[in-house]
């Protein structure tokens, strides 16, 4: 089944750090550009990042510059989130996201079911 | 950043409506333009990309149009199943926006 499942959501105070991965399965993963958007309470979807095939590209959203870091792991079929410095702010469900092949640009055609991360002392 | 609209927030509509969302971009995309549905607790799906473009699978009620600023998504008879939120997306330049959603209730 083509899938991706999210996972390392959680309850983490201000200033903690979290890692949040997600788990593909039924397609080639290395063939996929993916991202990371997130939707916080009662708000609309904000896009955070995006990580080429091959990791040599990535970008952020200017509210998680030099705080998160997408990365991959192509052999294990995998995305991972490092949030490090998280503030209330960062409340929101996480989504997974698979770019369209060949596109070259995000346009998401596969998306997980989310896993929350909640901010809070 | 490229800043996206669009109209109306929410609407209600009868099962067998035409219902239309309007986007507007704040500067030229040409077609890059995604619309996606969104059902609560449920994982977004792409409905129209480039534009125009139905992705697979997507049930042909659906129509997406526009160039340039000004885009649309058509719902040409509007079913119960449809019950979301829907969010048009630019992906012409980084960052790429989503605009902030228009709700759509059955009457």
């Amino acid at each position: 089944e083509v899938q991706l499942v999210e996972s390392g959501g959680g309850l983490v105070q201000p200033g903690g750090s979290l890692r949040l991965s997600c788990a593909a399965s039924g397609f080639t993963f290395n063939r996929h550009s993916f991202n990371w958007v997130r939707q916080a309470p009662g708000r609309g979807l904000e896009w955070i990042s995006y990580i080429a095939g091959s990791s040599d590209t990535v970008y952020y959203a200017d509210s998680v510059q030099g705080r998160f870091t997408i990365s991959r792991d192509n052999g294990k079929n995998a995305l991972y989130l490092q949030m490090n410095n998280l503030r209330a702010e960062d409340t929101a469900v996480y989504y997974c996201a698979r770019d369209m092949v060949g596109v070259g640009r995000v346009v998401c055609d596969l998306w997980g079911q989310g896993t929350l991360v909640t901010v809070s002392s | 950043d490229i800043q996206m609209t669009q109209s109306p927030s929410s609407l209600s509509a009868s099962v067998g409506d035409r219902v239309t969302i309007t986007c507007q971009a704040s500067q030229d995309i040409t077609n890059y333009l995604n619309w996606y549905q969104h059902k609560p607790g449920k994982a977004p799906k792409l409905l129209i990309y480039d534009g125009s473009n139905l992705e697979t699978g997507v049930p042909s009620r659906f129509s997406g149009g526009g160039f340039g600023t000004d885009f649309t998504l058509t719902i040409s008879s509007l079913q119960p199943e449809d019950v979301a939120t829907y969010y048009c997306q630019q992906f012409d330049i980084l960052p790429p926006i989503f605009g902030p959603g228009t709700k759509v209730h059955i009457k």
